[in-house]
């Protein structure tokens, strides 16, 4: 069974500060990371992906992945209240099934 | 660009009804993917289409649901007969190949 963790939070965070969300998933046949923003009454939209080992940043955000560790990461620098969303992690299953399976997602709450 | 297109986005229906939901993908994506959300389970896959062709629908909940995509512009997912435990967001997805999936703004169902 390919399961993604998540903490549901909330994760609440002061302006200006950093936000740290994690991920943890089951099965090393994963290839790719990714990581979607779902506003409230929205749908997910894809904020980045990663599929290396290490750090990829962009702009305010920089996705980190350890396959070791089955770790997966999303930090966001300078966090404004407009950050304020839940965070889906998602590890991508290639071959046969395409498949995205996703965490139940991270409550993230910037407060101004 | 358009983006995923969904209809309805909101449907109230009464147990034992039909329902069917309706997705156009975006032009020239040959993937498209069904999901299910709900607060208790997140973000579900329910079926996934490549070039028109259903290739994993493990994640159908049972024989009440069905799915199709007669063209490349086109799906359907059908539930008959509805209960109320199908009450959830629906949401669409489509890409090309393997590169990143694009939700579209969702049906929200509620069966009462």
């Amino acid at each position: 069974q390919k399961e993604v963790e998540q903490n549901s939070g909330p994760l609440s965070v002061p302006e200006g500060a950093i936000a740290s969300l994690n991920c943890t998933y089951s099965d090393r046949g994963s290839q790719s990371f990714f990581w979607y923003r779902q506003y409230s009454g929205k749908s997910p939209e894809l904020i980045m992906f990663i599929y290396s080992n290490g750090d990829k940043e962009d702009g305010r955000f920089t996705a980190q992945l350890n396959k070791a560790s089955q770790y997966v990461s999303l930090l966001i620098r300078d966090s404004q209240p407009s950050d304020s969303a839940t965070y889906l992690c998602a590890a991508f299953y290639g071959g046969a099934t395409n498949k995205l399976i996703f965490g139940t997602g991270t409550l993230l709450a910037v407060q101004p | 660009d358009a983006g995923v297109i969904q209809s309805p986005r909101h449907e109230v229906t009464e147990m034992g009804q039909e329902v069917t939901l309706r997705c156009k993908p975006i032009s020239g994506h040959n993937s498209l993917f069904w999901y299910r959300q709900t607060m208790m389970r997140g973000l579900e896959l329910l079926i996934y289409f490549n070039n028109n062709v259903p290739i994993d629908d493990s994640g159908m909940p049972e024989d009440r649901f069905s799915a199709k995509m007669p063209n490349a512009s086109f799906s359907t997912l059908k539930i008959q007969p509805s209960e109320p435990r199908d009450s959830a967001v629906y949401f669409c997805a489509s890409s090309w190949g393997k590169e990143t999936q694009y939700f579209g703004p969702g049906t929200r169902l509620l069966v009462l």
